[in-house]
């Protein structure tokens, strides 16, 4: 089974540029989650989608940040634009679905470090 | 809003002893709970859940965590460690009284594995 798949790895720009991520989840995986992970803290959730509807997105700067997952399958995170804060790993996580309870594992994806200069 | 507390930053230890990183959440009615272990340059992997019944889950790699409900904690413990353990560990919560039972990971817990 392969796993969550995110590109690019790396990635560094200039404040006030844009950037944009995407994430590839597992196949038949209903949700997928964006977490911001700041070095030297744990995984914050940006946004999470069930399907292609959005179920939480309260913690993402919306006057910045977006994010979409069209057809309910992959999803592309874009900051526009930039700013020094958002230098973080950007990670990716899917899983079966809320409907099967709190519980479900999420697996996560490799991440995108971003370096914002 | 829960909340997660990873008392340990960082936690140096020698080979084949054994360690205990602590990890105590808000109160809650009931919560899932979740340790995640992250190598360097990769994404999260899961080490263990607890859902509900036995308070003691075991999970992979010999890894073991306890939930106490009175002191809200779970606390992950392994009898001997190896190099090959040295990671980032965090304790996470999943609330089921929150929409989509969102996920709040604590900080982190550097396992530093000496030879």
């Amino acid at each position: 089974e392969a796993g969550v798949a995110q590109s690019p790895r790396y990635k560094i720009i200039e404040k006030r540029q844009s950037v944009a991520f995407w994430c590839n989840p597992i196949s038949g995986h209903a949700t997928l989650y964006w977490y911001q992970q700041i070095l030297g803290q744990g995984p914050k959730l940006l946004i999470q989608f069930q399907n292609n509807g959005v179920v939480d997105d309260s913690q993402l700067p919306k006057d910045r940040f977006s994010a979409e997952r069209l057809k309910g399958v992959d999803s592309t995170l874009k900051i526009q634009p930039a700013k020094l804060e958002d230098s973080a790993v950007y990670l990716c996580a899917s899983s079966w679905g809320i409907l099967a309870g709190g519980e479900n594992e999420q697996f996560f994806g490799p991440g995108t470090r971003l370096t914002v200069l | 809003a829960q909340s997660v507390t990873q008392l340990d930053s960082q936690v140096p230890v020698f080979e084949e002893a054994p360690v205990e990183l602590r990890c105590n959440y808000s109160s809650s009615v009931s919560v899932y709970l979740f340790w995640y272990v992250q190598y360097p340059n990769q994404g999260l992997q899961l080490l263990l859940k607890y859902l509900s019944g036995s308070t003691l889950v075991k999970g992979i790699n010999g890894f073991e965590a306890e939930f106490n409900k009175s002191q809200t904690s779970f606390h992950l413990r392994k009898p001997s460690v190896h190099i090959s353990d040295t990671a980032e560990y965090f304790c996470a919560v999943s609330d089921p009284d929150t929409g989509g039972f969102k996920t709040i990971f604590g900080a982190g817990t550097r396992l530093f594995v000496k030879a």
